[in-house]
């Protein structure tokens, strides 16, 4: 059974510009949940999906959105980069609400 | 304001030791709690998790104990070893999708 699959695993952007990550779950599991992991925050939570509809979001600038796909697919897209935002943005996957969560290796975005 | 407390930041262990890492939560909707072990370079991977009705559970080595009256659990780290060094997070989650982490624990089991 693949895991949790995040890509792409580096990246560098310039302050200003946007990017996209992208996240594709276990098999079968329908909510997929961002983290922002930093060394001085720790692992804050962004948002949660569960079946293309967003149901929970965490204390995040509205530059910070995301969206699920019909094949539970998830991509979070940050505008108008800082440099604030360079961190490691973590997924995961689960069945249901408060079960078992299964974590991609991340992505990081460096912003420079 | 932050929901999950955990203790310590750092801990240094002997090999075959038992490691004690604390949490205590603020939020009474939490009603899932997992800890996490993270190694440098992966996302963290569950470890051993409780719900409010237990008061312990024992996976392996590893043990939650959980009071709900003092809104405090605690992981145990049996006979730990070497590869056991990395950072655990504790964790409460609420049925609204919601997870709040503690700011980590590095763990370094020495030889």
């Amino acid at each position: 059974k693949a895991g949790v699959t995040q890509t792409p695993r580096y990246l560098i952007k310039t302050r200003g510009q946007q990017v996209t990550l992208s996240c594709s779950p276990i098999s079968g599991h329908r909510s997929v949940s961002w983290y922002q992991q930093t060394p001085g925050q720790g692992l804050q939570f962004l948002f949660e999906y569960f079946s293309e509809t967003q149901r929970n979001k965490g204390n995040f600038p509205g530059r910070f959105s995301g969206r699920q796909f019909s094949n539970s697919r998830s991509e979070m897209n940050v505008s108008t980069l800082e440099l604030g935002d360079s961190a490691l943005y973590l997924c995961a996957s689960s069945l249901a609400r408060a079960t078992e969560a299964f974590f991609g290796q991340g992505t990081r975005l460096t912003v420079v | 304001q932050q929901q999950v407390k955990q203790s310590p930041q750092s801990l240094i262990v002997q090999k075959g030791g038992i490691s004690i890492i604390n949490c205590a939560y603020e939020n009474t909707a939490f009603d899932y709690f997992p800890w996490y072990q993270q190694f440098p370079g992966k996302g963290p991977a569950l470890l051993i998790a409780i719900r409010p009705d237990v008061s312990e559970k024992k996976e392996g080595r590893f043990t939650i104990s959980f009071n709900k009256s003092a809104k405090q659990f605690s992981l145990h780290i049996m006979d730990s070893q070497p590869g056991d060094s990395a950072t655990y997070f504790c964790a409460g989650d609420t049925n609204a999708g919601k997870s709040t982490f503690g700011d980590g624990t590095t763990l370094t089991v020495k030889p």
